[in-house]
């Protein structure tokens, strides 16, 4: 079963609009934590935000806000005043923790592009 | 802070032929990984170190793939010998995971080595 869910192929946004990137999660740990990447042209990974399960309160860095809701399993990463400088893939991954290891694990992406 | 170093950046070999992949990580991270990215999806962790020693490789193909981490810093990445399904992008990534329940820490990855198989 899919773990990560990213439905959007690609989106468009004008230049300072807001726009909001979809990510359902599957998993049936209690504690988990969940996180965004933008991955531009280039092909480094670069860490947005996070999330833990155990937050009471939505992540938020700069621009960037994070639309945890925990009992539909969604973690929306939200763009506010969109630069063209965002226009890259982003990737929402889930941390597993098995047998004293911990890994992530990837949606498959979705690619943003900011029009001027 | 100087980030994680990968060399090298592209390259261009023939099925059944040898490559070899070098990552430096961050001075003072634990945790190494590497992972596979195939055109088209996210990345998908072939082997994790900690230290010296591998937590997981649970999704390595062992018979063309491995990895060593000695003295616990640098690491390779090695496929002998290459197949097309191959090609992809090798992403190393370290992290200090010093423990102790440290949920926000994160991977910092390395620009990625591009992979071609013909």
């Amino acid at each position: 079963a899919q773990k990560i869910t990213q439905t959007q192929p690609g989106m468009f946004v004008q230049e300072k609009e807001a726009v909001t990137l979809d990510c359902t999660y599957d998993t049936s740990d209690p504690s988990y934590g969940l996180f965004w990447y933008k991955q531009p042209s280039s092909g480094e990974m670069i860490f947005l935000i996070y999330q833990g399960s155990y937050d009471q309160q939505n992540a938020t860095e700069g621009r960037y806000s994070l639309n945890f809701q925990k009992a539909r399993k969604s973690a929306n990463l939200v763009i506010s005043a969109s630069q063209l400088g965002d226009s890259a893939m982003y990737f929402c991954a889930m941390r597993e923790t098995q047998g004293g290891s911990e890994k992530l694990v990837f949606g498959k992406g979705m690619k943003l592009t900011v029009n001027p | 802070e100087a980030g994680v170093a990968q060399s090298p950046r592209y390259k261009i070999i023939e099925k059944r032929q040898s490559v070899a992949f070098w990552c430096n990580p961050i001075s003072g991270h634990a945790t190494l990984y590497w992972y596979q990215q195939i055109l088209g999806q996210g990345p998908k962790l072939l082997i994790q170190f900690q230290n010296n020693g591998v937590v997981d490789d649970s999704q390595l193909p062992k018979d063309r793939f491995s990895a060593e981490r000695l003295k616990g810093v640098d690491s390779t990445l090695k496929i002998q010998p290459a197949k097309l399904e191959d090609s992809a992008v090798y992403l190393c990534a370290s992290s200090p995971n010093r423990g102790g329940g440290r949920a926000r820490e994160t991977q910092y990855f390395g620009p990625g080595t591009r992979l071609l198989v013909l």
